[in-house]
């Protein structure tokens, strides 16, 4: 079956470049999705890339993806204070149905 | 606003009893669906909908029920028989379930045991 793993915790100072890696293994994924969960809400969509695609830019999240390695990464430039979240890689295949990985919690010290 | 609203925010539930979770949504979205988030891991799928008076088991749909009755709402209720209820449920939708969307989220109802 599919399984997508994230590393747990990443800390960076305020002002640094924060980059959250994920693998998946289901070769068919077609989209891989970034979101972002505060504490006490739900899940917030931050970005999303097509498989077909090795990068996509959006403000100042960068999103990279090596399929051949099946390794997906977002770059967060700038890291504020406000960007302390858990943040979620998903993939989907034709199916439309999510599979998450467990979460990675950053947290960005002033 | 559009968006996807879930009530209560908070709820308790005594042992033997079902409660029910709301999620409605205005986005004319045609899929729903409901996840489970357990303390430190990602969201297990319960149950989903990708149209009216039409659901699907998720991976883990035991003890849980669910009705599309209407396009807007999707209730979820706890059971009875669902012996480990305590955790972060979270309704989601997406345009359809079939051309890879993204799904939109609530901010989650917690079910906790009293």
């Amino acid at each position: 079956g599919e399984d997508v793993e994230q590393s747990l915790f990443l800390s960076v100072r305020e002002g640094d470049s924060s980059v959250i890696n994920c693998t998946y293994t289901d070769s068919s994924s077609t989209y891989l999705y970034w979101y972002k969960q505060e504490p006490g809400a739900g899940l917030q969509l931050l970005t999303y890339i097509f498989s077909n695609m090795d990068m996509k830019q959006d403000q100042r999240l960068t999103v990279l993806l090596n399929k051949k390695d099946k390794h997906l990464s977002l770059r967060i430039a700038d890291t504020q204070t406000g960007d302390s979240a858990i943040y979620f890689c998903a993939e989907t295949n034709a199916g439309n149905m999510l599979t998450f990985g467990g979460g990675t919690r950053l947290m960005v010290k002033p | 606003d559009g968006g996807i609203t879930q009530s209560p925010k908070y709820l308790f539930r005594k042992e033997g009893q079902n409660v029910t979770l709301s999620c409605e949504q205005n986005l004319n979205h045609d899929a729903m669906y409901w996840y489970r988030q357990d303390p430190g891991q990602g969201l297990r799928l319960i149950y989903y909908s990708q149209i009216v008076n039409d659901f699907q088991k998720g991976d883990i749909a035991e003890g849980y029920s669910v009705s599309r009755e209407k396009k807007e709402s999707f209730p979820l209720t706890v059971t009875s028989a669902q012996k480990n209820p305590t955790a972060f449920y979270l309704c989601a939708s997406s345009i359809d379930g079939l051309s890879n969307q993204p799904q939109h989220f609530g901010d989650g109802t917690r079910l906790s045991i009293l």
